[in-house]
């Protein structure tokens, strides 16, 4: 069984083009995140959900909207794609962030996006 | 400083060889630190967790020194399949506990 799993795997796009990217996570987990990883390899945190509520918003343009309609899934919407935007995002869940026994982040696969 | 730290690397070290890296960090209230193995093309798996002063399983050791602010990671016997990029994670920023701050890696490779 996959743990947290993400759809697509690979996105090629034209810029300016909307795209979303899914995430569902089978854990039981209550944390949910996006990390973008650049072309050279920095994986930096998008986004933080907990329980379906946003936690952290780091610098992101306002382009990237995350949507959680349940505390399993977090998609990742993406408006007017730009060429600075190809990476891979990885979603990613833990069941207590703040608890250090149970802080451990499982990643999905990542969706390698690629803008044209 | 920049809030995670590590030497890129790579690292090109003989099958059976003991290497270790450090990882540097600002955020002098954390507590809690990770080590997270990156294979090539595929997603960040945790490797150790590192609470105290260090952690120990099997060929892998993380030690902490919180004065300094360094935590390392030493692989001992290396194998082939150690070749990766090794990931040091720090909780930082406002919102301790909450984000994961990633170093930018430091990569492996164990040549037969």
């Amino acid at each position: 069984d996959t743990a947290v799993s993400q759809t697509p795997k690979y996105l090629v796009t034209q810029m300016g083009n909307d795209k979303s990217i899914k995430c569902e996570q089978n854990l039981g987990h209550d944390t949910m995140y996006w990390y973008k990883q650049d072309s050279k390899k920095f994986l930096k945190i998008m986004f933080s959900y907990n329980n379906k509520e946003l936690i952290i918003n780091e610098t992101v343009p306002n382009r990237f909207s995350p949507k959680s309609p349940d505390k399993a899934h977090l998609n990742l919407h993406i408006n007017s794609l730009e060429l600075g935007d190809s990476a891979v995002y990885f979603c990613a869940s833990s069941q207590d962030p703040a608890d250090s026994s149970y802080n451990e982040q499982f990643f999905g696969p990542g969706t390698r996006l690629t803008v044209l | 400083r920049k809030e995670v730290e590590q030497d890129p690397g790579p690292f090109n070290v003989p099958e059976g060889a003991t290497v270790a890296f450090n990882c540097t960090y600002s955020n002098s209230a954390s507590q809690s630190f990770f080590w997270y193995r990156q294979d090539c093309r595929k997603e960040p798996k945790l490797l150790m967790s590192v609470y105290s002063s260090g952690n120990e399983d099997g060929r892998f050791t993380a030690q902490l020194n919180r004065a300094s602010q360094y935590i390392s990671l030493l692989i001992r016997d290396s194998k082939l399949s150690d070749s990766a990029t090794y990931l040091c994670v720090v909780p930082g920023g406002d919102n301790y506990g909450q984000n994961f701050v990633f170093g930018p890696g430091t990569r492996l490779s164990v040549l037969p």
